[in-house]
């Protein structure tokens, strides 16, 4: 059972402008929601995170926002910039067992 | 401060060889986490281990897939008699005691093809 969707599996963005990335979930005992950024051949390396208890999360360039209710959260990056271009996973956790979304493809234009 | 390494990065196998990988966590670490992701699809749980245990193995077939992390050395997964359809990416992920379950470090993560 899929518990964390992300429903677009591609994204293209002109540089500079803003991208947004979406997140379902399914399970309503996760507390803690993060995202990560996968190279080709490299492993997944973590973002941004944002527990339950908050509604967003801002570092930089990334800002998550977390609707409890829709059981949905975003992850916005702008600008966006080349070196963005990866796959992101979106992940949740109730514990230690990261459950992640099937990743979405960010390719920013030049 | 060397991340998680993981070898070999590569690994062919042949219908009914073994696999072995291998996983250094990073130092200090003593909390292992083994994710497979299989083409098109997010990263999903196999096991937690902490030095010579395993805590949590609900995400490992239950046949041929064993998983170990000894005092000494790496964490091994082995995946006996191999069939197609284990070739996989598979990650593994680190933690320090007394961390967040879900702060968790992965390595480069290791290609199995299963011919």
């Amino acid at each position: 059972d899929q518990q964390v969707k992300q429903n677009s599996p591609s994204l293209s963005v002109q540089e500079g402008r803003i991208s947004i990335l979406n997140c379902d979930y399914t399970n309503s005992m996760f507390d803690y929601f993060l995202w990560y950024k996968k190279y080709p051949a490299e492993g997944p390396t973590f973002l941004i995170s944002i527990s339950s208890i908050k509604d967003k999360n801002e570092d930089g360039r990334f800002t998550v926002f977390l609707n409890k209710s829709a059981k949905h959260l975003s992850l916005h990056i702008v600008p966006s910039q080349p070196g963005d271009s990866a796959v992101y996973f979106c992940a949740a956790s109730d514990d230690y067992k990261l459950s992640f979304g099937a990743g979405t493809t960010v390719t920013v234009r030049a | 401060n060397a991340g998680v390494m993981q070898n070999p990065r590569h690994l062919v196998r042949r219908r009914g060889q073994e696999a072995r990988l291998r996983c250094s966590p990073m130092k200090g670490h003593s909390h292992v986490y083994w994710y497979r992701q299989l083409p098109e699809e997010g990263l999903k749980f196999m096991v937690y281990l902490q030095k010579e245990n395993i805590i949590d193995e609900s995400g490992m077939p239950k046949e041929r897939f064993s998983a170990e992390f000894p005092k000494e050395g790496p964490s091994i997964l082995r995946i006996q008699q191999v069939v197609r359809g284990d070739s996989a990416a598979y990650f593994c992920a680190s933690r320090a005691d007394g961390g967040r379950g879900n702060e968790q470090f992965f390595g480069p993560g290791t290609r199995l093809t299963v011919l």
